[in-house]
């Protein structure tokens, strides 16, 4: 049971590059999230999704596109990316019920030059 | 906007000290997190708190949500050095429970 998994674990991406981080859960949650990390800035949510084919905007979703693919996996795109981009990226996934605790997984740490 | 402040921010104390992180608000949670992350790891679980009043307790680790359900408190005894690493909190408004409102972040490192 792999629980949340995240690929790439490390990425550097030149200004303007694009790339696709990619999760999957095996828990069969309907809700998964993406989330940014940042020293001083706590967890900010990027996007979410309630379910399969449904997702919506969190706190910071400028410059990010999301594809919730099936159940069991949920992509973060970067179009063009900006040095501001530079952080640690968290997917997480949720059972419905009241109290459900969010996993996460291991991280993408990822430079912008 | 709905905010979590979580304090202190940074924490540094000797093995077997006790010390507690507050987590406070304005807005009424339906239920509150507390969780670990550490270095190069997604953050996980320790407790979750649906009930004003109430306290779980975690081995050393004593969580109480408050009577309103707008703030709780983490205790540690006797800290150990395996305690260390940085404490969340994480509230779910009613009606709204997919969504977390997080706190900063307790970076607590604890010296043996």
């Amino acid at each position: 049971n792999a629980g949340v998994t995240q690929t790439p674990k490390f990425q550097v991406l030149k200004t303007g590059q694009s790339m696709t981080l990619q999760c999957a859960q095996d828990m069969n949650h309907n809700s998964m999230y993406w989330y940014r990390q940042d020293p001083g800035m706590g967890l900010r949510l990027i996007y979410y999704s309630a379910s399969e084919g449904t997702t919506d905007k969190g706190e910071v979703p400028n410059g990010y596109n999301v594809s919730r693919l099936n159940k069991r996996e949920f992509s973060l795109r970067l179009e063009s990316a900006a040095p501001s981009q530079t952080s640690v990226y968290f997917c997480a996934s949720r059972g419905d019920y009241r109290g459900g605790e969010q996993y996460f997984g291991p991280g993408t740490r990822l430079t912008v030059t | 906007t709905q905010l979590l402040e979580q304090s202190p921010q940074f924490l540094s104390i000797q093995e077997g000290e006790n010390l507690t992180v507050y987590c406070n608000s304005s807005s009424v949670f339906s239920s509150l997190q507390w969780y670990r992350q550490e270095p190069g790891e997604g953050p996980v679980l320790l407790v979750t708190v649906v009930t004003g009043g109430e306290v779980k307790k975690l081995k050393r680790l004593t969580f109480q949500f408050g009577d309103a359900r707008k703030d709780s408190s983490l205790h540690i005894t006797a800290a150990q050095p395996g305690d260390t690493g940085l404490y969340l909190c994480a509230g779910a408004v009613a009606g709204n429970n997919r969504k977390l409102i997080w706190g900063l972040g307790t970076s607590l490192a604890v010296n043996p």
